[in-house]
């Protein structure tokens, strides 16, 4: 089964502020990787899928890049309603298993 | 609209099973993958399983063991989870998701909280 690892599992960053999360897969998946929003009390939201590929109604503050092993999600300028945990989904291969998510918090 | 509504929450004695629903709207039922995903008590998203409507195909992630099935009832468009053996650490809120073929899962149901407790 493909492992997924996230970095960091936790960040703090002021309202404004450019952050990164970065998502390793254990094997090659081409661009088949998700990432998702998920606030407590709410459903898990879907940004970015096919890596780069924008859900349709999610700001364009939000971007993904990346292939193979190594992906990046990036907030362009982070607002207090971005406060939420970030999770990283590879769906190349089953068991599409989701990274252990990243916690962003505002400073 | 695209609506997944599952069923309400569940309690449960350790041992036993548990059958949660998720009733589809708003799209063709057989043209997508229904996914199940689960999220116990502070902790992270766990992948379940996931079944296709269309031919009735299954995957199941292996740590289950052979307790979880996923089942669909395409008259009423319909996808159901059933997980049995339950143990105290299978208390989580259980969510069903859309996935279309090529993309990632797009609109999920409301979750079911199942908690297992003697």
């Amino acid at each position: 089964d493909i492992q997924m690892t996230q970095s960091p599992s936790s960040l703090s960053a002021s309202v404004g502020d450019r952050v990164t999360i970065t998502c390793r897969a254990s094997q090659g998946i081409s661009i088949h990787l998700a990432w998702y929003q998920h606030k407590p009390g709410k459903v898990p939201q879907l940004l970015i899928y096919g890596a780069s590929t924008l859900q349709s109604g999610v700001p364009s503050r939000f971007s993904g890049s990346g292939s193979g092993t190594d992906f990046t999600l990036a907030i362009s300028s982070l607002q207090p309603e971005d406060v939420a945990t970030y999770y990283c989904q590879n769906y190349h291969s089953a068991p599409d298993t989701f990274g252990p998510g990243t916690k962003v918090d505002i400073k | 609209q695209v609506q997944l509504v599952q069923s309400g929450t569940e309690v449960k004695k350790p041992g036993a099973s548990v059958k949660v629903s998720c009733k589809t709207s708003g799209y063709s039922f057989t043209t997508y993958t229904i996914h199940w995903v689960r999220q116990a008590p502070g902790q992270g998203l766990e992948w379940m399983g996931w079944i296709n409507p269309g031919n009735g195909d299954t995957k199941y992630l292996q740590n289950f063991q052979g307790r979880v099935t996923i089942t669909t009832d395409t008259s009423a468009s319909t996808a159901y989870m059933e997980l049995s053996g339950l143990r105290f650490e299978d208390t989580a809120l259980y969510y069903c998701a859309r996935k279309p073929f090529g993309s990632a899962c797009d609109h999920w149901g409301q979750g079911t909280l199942v908690t297992v407790s003697s």
